[in-house]
């Protein structure tokens, strides 16, 4: 089955405690991206990717890092998560850069104490 | 800075009618858009996108219209139905960026 996987789903951490949030996709897409949601925020994009080793930033990129080491994964890392970083991730995939239809993850829900 | 927003948070409608969903977006730039669809409690879906080299397409029971001139964006859904009921998200693509509109919440009256 076509999909993308996130994990984990919940976690609940403290300041300062370095994370990562895993993202993995079975379609063989170029592109992948994190975006966060946030109420009254709708979704924004903190980075993207458009194939191996090719990261870029989207709008609200400070705090994050990607990596895009395989052509599957595009981890989130948060070396020093702080308590506005609490929020719903989704990670998404599409076979060409942006212009394709973009699957999303099931969500990551985090919260940073 | 660039946006896209949406002209109603929240947009209530009768089963079988139809429903328009409206997006303004800001970026000239933008050569490609796209309606998500999301339930409660799962991540974003695609339902329809337009490129900016055509201003109507149509899918199954679904829209969009693109007004380039006014940068506006729509989403028509004929014969509304339950499983209609939903937050709508409009999103732009200027380069390999995608922007997001904060959202319709869609609600269907049985």
């Amino acid at each position: 089955e076509a999909q993308v996987t996130q994990n984990p789903r919940y976690l609940i951490t403290v300041t300062g405690k370095k994370l990562t949030v895993t993202c993995s996709q079975n379609m063989n897409h170029e592109y992948m991206s994190w975006y966060r949601q946030d109420p009254g925020l709708g979704l924004r994009q903190i980075y993207y990717s458009m194939n191996v080793e090719v990261t870029d930033k989207g709008d609200v990129p400070e705090g994050y890092k990607v990596s895009r080491k395989e052509k599957r994964n595009f981890p989130l890392i948060l070396e020093s998560p702080s308590p506005n970083q609490t929020s719903l991730y989704f990670c998404a995939s599409s076979s060409l850069a942006g212009h394709n239809e973009q699957f999303f993850g099931p969500g990551t829900r985090l919260t940073v104490l | 800075g660039e946006s896209v927003g949406l002209h109603l948070p929240t947009l209530s409608v009768q089963e079988g009618d139809n429903s328009i969903i409206n997006c303004a977006y800001s970026n000239s730039a933008s050569d490609y858009f796209i309606w998500y669809k999301q339930e409660s409690g799962k991540g974003p879906q695609f339902i329809i996108d337009i490129r900016s080299n055509m201003d109507k397409r149509q899918g199954q029971r679904v829209t969009v219209l693109l007004n380039k001139t006014v940068k506006h964006l729509s989403l028509q859904i004929a014969a509304t139905q339950p499983g209609d009921s939903a937050v709508y998200f409009c999103a732009e693509s200027p380069g390999g960026k995608l922007i997001f509109g904060q959202g319709t919440e869609l609600s269907v009256k049985p």
